[in-house]
């Protein structure tokens, strides 16, 4: 079993819609999770970092939820700009730049 | 603010050669993390260096080994290249201190095809 396991989708949706990616995690000693986006054949960037409170970013909303290893992002009101490959990120239970991707699930927002 | 460089870009190799890729870390970043991301895959952490040590390793077989140089640049050798190599290998640089040690800034990547 991966440590940190995604459905890679795609998850084809019209503009304006809201959308919900899932993700566990096995490794319950994990401390620090993020969600990257990363785009056709470029480098993964950080999107957002994830916090038990949940925290929110414009249209985009985090939340963990420890007690089940599950983290999700939440995507308002969808752009054709958020089309991309969305990767949970876990640390594996070290604070050393180690981090533990999950496979990435592909958006793809349509007109 | 130069961010992460690497090089090369691209490059083409055969089964069983040698391969060497560079990176230069974002400027005030002292540590440098290796992914190899093969496709339709996450990243997958190779290793890490601090001080122009290898601090911790993933799981990838001797045949991956790396340096980091006192400027704090870094590079990746792969030996006896398999075809299963081919991925895009992603350089990550971040600050030791654990304030920062999770806060990885990628730079594009170097694609390795191996035929």
């Amino acid at each position: 079993r991966k440590e940190v396991e995604q459905d890679p989708g795609p998850f084809n949706v019209p503009e304006g819609a809201t959308v919900a990616f899932n993700c566990t995690y096995s490794n319950s000693a994990s401390q620090s999770f993020f969600w990257y986006r990363q785009d056709c054949r470029k480098e993964p960037k950080l999107l957002m970092s994830v916090y038990s409170s949940g925290n929110e970013d414009g249209r985009f909303t985090a939340q963990l939820n420890r007690a089940s290893q599950y983290i999700s992002l939440l995507i308002r009101d969808s752009k054709l700009s958020d089309s991309a490959t969305y990767l949970c990120v876990g640390d594996g239970s070290s604070n050393t730049g180690k981090l533990i991707f999950g496979q990435g699930t592909t958006l793809q927002v349509k007109p | 603010d130069a961010g992460v460089t690497q090089s090369p870009t691209h490059l083409i190799k055969t089964r069983g050669q040698q391969v060497t890729l560079r990176c230069s870390p974002k400027s005030g970043h002292d540590t440098v993390s290796w992914y190899q991301q093969a496709l339709g895959q996450g990243p997958q952490f190779i290793f890490q260096y601090y001080e122009e040590e290898e601090r911790q390793r993933g799981n990838f077989p001797d045949r991956f080994s790396g340096h980091q140089f006192p400027n704090y640049s870094s590079e990746l050798n792969v030996n006896a290249l398999l075809l299963g190599d081919s991925a895009l290998y992603l350089c990550a640089s971040s600050l030791a201190v654990s304030s920062g040690a999770n806060v990885l800034t990628f730079g594009a990547g170097s694609r390795l095809t191996v035929l």
